[in-house]
């Protein structure tokens, strides 16, 4: 499995939104429903933010939302916040058993 | 509270041999499918291995295929991961994680294990 396609950076002042995208095939992001976010400050592990595309587990505020198009997700990030920066990282799970990440987006919040 | 907790990383020449450990406590080990993911440093998520619930079902990517073995005693609630011909490449932050029973994602990650390979 090919890794998915990230930019490498983002940038954004306080208050604004990004969106980070994230490529893959009809193998993976294009053919299922099944992209996760995830963020990762320095040193630390990651953190799930959205899975299912668009779905948000309990506790990530709701400035993170997802999206898909064709063969492309996005993380949209809205109001952001100093402590958004961060690299943030897709994943698909096509089968249950076998992951495919994205190169990771590093976050700067200006 | 759900955690998981690595060890058994270190500095092992080219050619050795490792064991990882993930000690999990919290839920129901068993009925999650585990995950191993490695970070070489300053670079991005690698998947490396998956072992469902009942052991039975193993999964590697190509790049440890063949070297590395993923196995789990679901009575120690404690997965492994038994590493071998080890090369530079391998040097890595190594995670454990928890697929979310019924979602295609994972939920749940150790801090993770660093194995250097020199």
């Amino acid at each position: 499995q090919s890794a998915l396609t990230q930019p490498r950076s983002v940038s954004g002042s306080p208050g604004q939104s990004v969106a980070i995208s994230c490529t893959g095939t009809t193998s993976d992001v294009g053919g299922y429903n099944y992209v996760s976010w995830y963020q990762q400050h320095p040193g630390k592990a990651p953190k799930l933010m959205i899975y299912d595309v668009i779905k948000r587990p309990s506790g990530v505020p709701d400035r993170f939302s997802g999206s898909k198009s064709g063969n492309t997700a996005s993380l949209t990030i809205s109001g952001l916040q100093a402590e958004d920066e961060a690299d943030y990282y897709c994943s698909s799970n096509a089968d249950r058993y076998t992951w495919v990440f994205g190169g990771g987006t590093k976050l700067t919040v200006l | 509270e759900v955690q998981l907790l690595e060890s058994g990383g270190g500095l092992i020449q080219p050619g050795g041999s490792l064991r990882l450990s993930c000690a999990a406590s919290g839920f129901s080990f068993s009925s999650h499918t585990m995950i191993w993911v490695r970070q070489a440093p300053g670079k991005g998520l690698e998947w490396v291995s998956s072992c469902g619930g009942d052991s039975r079902t193993t999964y590697y990517a190509d790049s440890v295929k063949g070297r590395f073995a993923i196995s789990r005693d679901n009575s120690k609630n404690t997965m492994f991961l038994q590493m071998s011909g080890l090369r530079a490449e391998d040097t890595a932050l190594y995670f454990c994680s928890r697929k979310q029973f019924g979602v295609h994602t994972i939920d749940v990650w150790g801090q993770g294990t660093t194995v250097t390979v020199s």
